[in-house]
């Protein structure tokens, strides 16, 4: 595709329910990045991909989070037991290598209740 | 630690008039890139410049210039004429260092622009 795609746009669950976000970076791009977004807020790092490299996951909130790229292409972000703190824009970004210019997804807005 | 700060919430001008964002970075590391982005009201980060820290450099890119300072940690952005249309939220982020194997980028809070006719 021609950009970074996030899917679903939008996403209503109920709390202590499991969502799995997807992201489909552009192809060729070795860099993955998830960020998270709260209303009004910045943004927070959650987990980063480089090609066949461990993951970054410093920024993991906590254990209900994981993350996985598959083949170095698409990667799905899942989040166990929602709870309403979740609830957030999830962004997703790819880059052709680290410390390159990120493109960014138009993100999954998930929505806890 | 990696940290960002952009210390102004919200600027509010009118159109023609410059403006500028700051922007002040902390790091340990003697290697680094920094970046600034605009989040418009659709929503979609798009990028706007990257700067290495070796290059001190002011650059310029139409009504868009920044200026970085590694002596005061600053990467300032100054929008020049502003028009309606950059009304956005912009992010001043920091990667780093180099050779790291981690490329994850610190964003700022941003800084909410409001350009009035």
């Amino acid at each position: 595709g021609a950009g970074v795609s996030q899917s679903p746009s939008n996403k209503v669950t109920e709390k202590g329910k499991d969502v799995e976000l997807r992201c489909d970076p552009i192809s060729g791009h070795t860099a993955l990045y998830w960020y998270r977004q709260s209303l009004g807020q910045g943004l927070e790092f959650l987990i980063y991909f480089q090609g066949n490299s461990a993951p970054d996951k410093s920024g993991l909130p906590s254990d209900r989070f994981s993350a996985e790229r598959t083949g170095g292409s698409v990667s799905t972000l899942t989040i166990q037991r929602t709870q309403q703190e979740d609830s957030a824009v999830y962004l997703c970004a790819s880059s052709l290598a680290k410390n390159t210019e990120a493109f960014f997804g138009q993100g999954t807005r998930l929505t806890v209740v | 630690a990696q940290k960002v700060t952009q210390a102004q919430t919200e600027i509010s001008v009118v159109e023609k008039e410059d403006v500028t964002l700051d922007c002040v970075y902390e790091t340990r590391d003697t290697t680094y890139y920094l970046f600034w982005y605009k989040q418009p009201p659709s929503g979609e980060l798009v990028f706007l410049i990257r700067r290495n820290s070796f290059d001190e450099q002011n650059e310029i890119s139409g009504r868009y210039s920044w200026n970085f300072q590694k002596s005061t940690s600053s990467f300032n952005f100054t929008i020049t004429a502003s028009q309606v249309v950059d009304s956005a939220v912009y992010f001043c982020a920091l990667s780093g260092p180099l050779g790291s194997n981690t490329g994850k980028l610190i964003f700022g809070q941003g800084t909410t622009l409001q350009v009035k006719p």
